[in-house]
C-alpha cells in the first residue's frame, strides 16, 4: 500500500510558539491530503483538507488562521501550528489518496504537547 | 456526522474470530463500507472495503447484508497484535472527506 510519512513523531514546545508538522506521500503523488486532530481517548476530527496549490478547506470550528496549511507540491503537505496553547495538544494525523484509488492512507502522526 | 453506529467495545479470545458489527441503515448506493483500525498512538490502517459484496483479504473479511444497512468484519485468528480501535466508515470514493464515529476497542484476551 502507498506509504504516507509524517515529521516530527512528537514535539514539544513552549506556549507562544510555532509549530511546524511535515506530511508526505513516498511512494505517491497526492492532489489531495487531510488533516486530523485526535485528543486523548476520542475519535479523529477532520480539520481540513489541503489541495495542491490552492487554499485549504477548513472545517467549521477550526480557526485558519492559526493552523496554516501549506500543500506546495504534490508530495508534501504542512501543518503549522502558529502561537500554540496547551489546549493546542494533542496528537496530529495526516492522511491522502492515491489518485483513482478511494482508500485513505493515514501518516504515523505527530504528538504535539505545549507547556 | 458520522454514518455508522458501532459498539464501544468488545473482547475476543485470541486465536477465536473476531466478529465486529457496523450499522449503516442511511448508506446510499453509490457509497462504500470501508474499515480502518487504529492501534494506540499510531495512525490508522486501512483493513478492507466493499460495495455490496463479501470480500476478503490476508487481513480479514468483510459481510455486508444484502440491504446494505449492515456489516460485519471478520478477523479469523484475532492475535494480540489486532487490540485496536476499528472505524466502519462508509464514503463514496473520490477525494471525499471521511468522518470518523467512535469506532470499537477491540481487546483480545490471552
Amino acid at each position: 500500500g502507498a506509504v504516507v510519512s509524517q515529521h516530527p513523531s512528537r514535539v514539544i514546545c513552549k506556549s507562544g510558539t510555532s509549530v511546524k508538522i511535515e506530511c508526505r506521500s513516498l511512494d505517491f503523488q497526492a492532489t489531495t491530503m487531510f488533516w486530523y486532530r485526535q485528543f486523548p481517548k476520542k475519535s479523529l476530527m477532520l480539520m481540513a483538507t489541503s489541495n495542491e496549490g490552492s487554499k485549504a478547506t477548513y472545517e467549521q470550528g477550526v480557526e485558519k488562521d492559526k493552523f496554516l496549511i501549506n500543500h506546495a507540491s504534490l508530495t508534501l503537505s504542512t501543518l503549522t501550528v502558529t502561537s500554540a496553547h496547551p489546549e493546542d495538544s494533542s496528537f496530529y494525523i495526516c492522511s491522502s489518496s492515491v489518485a483513482g484509488v478511494d482508500t485513505q492512507y493515514f501518516g504515523p502522526g505527530t504528538r504535539l504537547t505545549v507547556l | 456526522d458520522a454514518k455508522t453506529t458501532q459498539p464501544p467495545s468488545m473482547d475476543c479470545a485470541e486465536g477465536r474470530a473476531a466478529n465486529l458489527p457496523c450499522n449503516h441503515s442511511t448508506i446510499s448506493g453509490n457509497e462504500y463500507v470501508y474499515w480502518y483500525r487504529q492501534i494506540h498512538s499510531q495512525g490508522p490502517q486501512y483493513i478492507i472495503h466493499g460495495l455490496k459484496n463479501n470480500e476478503t483479504n490476508e487481513m480479514a473479511s468483510l459481510i455486508i447484508t444484502e440491504d446494505r444497512k449492515s456489516s460485519t468484519l471478520i478477523l479469523p485468528h484475532a492475535t494480540l497484535r489486532d487490540t485496536a480501535v476499528y472505524y466502519c466508515i462508509v464514503q463514496s470514493g473520490g477525494y471525499q472527506k471521511v468522518t470518523f464515529g467512535t469506532g470499537t476497542k477491540l481487546q483480545v484476551i490471552p
